[in-house]
Formats: C-alpha cells, structure tokens, sequence
C-alpha cells in the first residue's frame, strides 16, 4: 500500500503562510492526493485533493511535485482556527489510509 | 441540513457487553463507512458501504460487524466489547466511492470499554 510521510510537527505565527510537505515516493498512477484536516475534538474535514496539476481552493493550495513523489499543503495566511492535525492521504476509491498527520500549531 | 449525525457521543462499556453505535447522514450520499481512531494515531477504516445493501471490510474489521438499514443509515454493532476497542469512532459518507469524492465526518462516539 502506498504511504505518507509527514512531519509529526510544525509551527506557525498567526498571519503568515504555512508550507506542510508530504512525501509518498510510492504512489501510483491512479492514487489521488488528498488532504484533510482534524481539529481538536472533531471529525476530520476534507481540505482539497488534486492528482497531478497544482489545485487551489477558498482554504488553501496543493502544490504536487512533477514526479507526483511529494506535495505540499500551502495555508496562505495562517489563523488561530487553523491549528489543527493535517492528514495527506493517498485515495484509490473506497481506500484512504490515514497517517498520524502533522500537528499544526499557530502562535499569536 | 445536519450532515452526518452519530449517537451516542459517549459510551462506557465492560468487557463482553454488546452495543450498537448509530450514524445517520441526511445528504443523499451513497457510500457510508466506519473509522476508529486511537490515541494520538490516525483513522483506521473498520468497514464500509458503497451503496444500500451492500458492505465491505476495511482495514480492521475483527470485533465489529455493520448494517446499512437503508440509504440514511449505517450502524455498527460490538458483539462482546473489548478493552482493546476502546477508541474513538467515525461516521462518514460520500457521495460515491470514487477517488475524488469528498468524505463527509460526523463529531464521533468515544467508546471506554472496561
């Protein structure tokens, strides 16, 4: 199955934009790049997906790599309701493995 | 438009005891599934449904089994509860089970078995 590798932790200042990388050297060609965010007490919340070309959405951007190896989550101007943990998930239909993410905290 | 319910939100058990953990989801979604989530790791999918009337095992299915009553509803049943099932669990539902579709949580049930 391919996987995901991501930092167990990241900080961030309030106002200022926030690069999460993501590795998954192993996915194939049909594994879409998904990423979903899980706030402290709740269910996660899809975020944005793309399979090869750059996506970009009202709450952030997905930058993936030419060889699709690699992608990163862009936060543009990062808030305090914004600290949270961020999955990168690879998705083939019904199968979406999550990892322990990257816990995302944002300082004042 | 509530999304996707789930009851109860809290539940304590002793070993062996059964119980049943509901989801309800009122968006018309044809795929519906079941997570677990233990401390400080991510989600795991214990079963799924692609469509009413049809469900499939994920990647923990062992101790649980699953009912999709009709289109709204997906329950997952403990038989004899474990301490080992201890965990926090999920709804979801998606339109379809395509690779682009978005799923869809509900708040979770956090399940003590002693």
């Amino acid at each position: 199955d391919a996987k995901t590798t991501q930092p167990n932790s990241m900080e961030s200042n309030e106002e200022e934009p926030v690069h999460l990388p993501c590795n998954h050297s192993t996915i194939s060609g049909t594994d879409y790049i998904h990423w979903y965010r899980q706030l402290p007490s709740q269910g996660p919340e899809y975020v944005i997906h793309g399979l090869t070309s750059n996506v970009n959405n009202r709450m952030a951007s997905l930058a993936i790599a030419e060889d699709r190896k690699s992608s990163t989550l862009i936060l543009h101007r990062a808030t305090l309701r914004d600290a949270a943990v961020y999955y990168c998930i690879l998705r083939r239909h019904n199968d979406m493995r999550f990892g322990a993410g990257t816990r995302l905290t944002v300082k004042p | 438009n509530a999304g996707v319910t789930q009851t109860p939100k809290f539940q304590v058990l002793k070993t062996g005891q059964s119980m049943t953990l509901q989801c309800a989801q009122d968006m018309n979604h044809n795929s519906m599934y079941w997570y677990r989530q233990d401390p400080g790791m991510g989600l795991r999918l214990i079963y799924y449904s692609a469509s009413e009337g049809t469900t499939d095992k994920g990647e923990v299915p062992n101790g649980y089994n699953v009912s999709r009553l009709n289109k709204r509803e997906f329950s997952l049943r403990l038989e004899s509860a474990a301490p080992s099932q201890t965990s926090v669990y999920f709804c979801a539902s998606s339109g379809d089970r395509f690779s682009t579709d978005t799923q869809y949580f509900g708040p979770g049930t956090r399940l003590t078995v002693l």
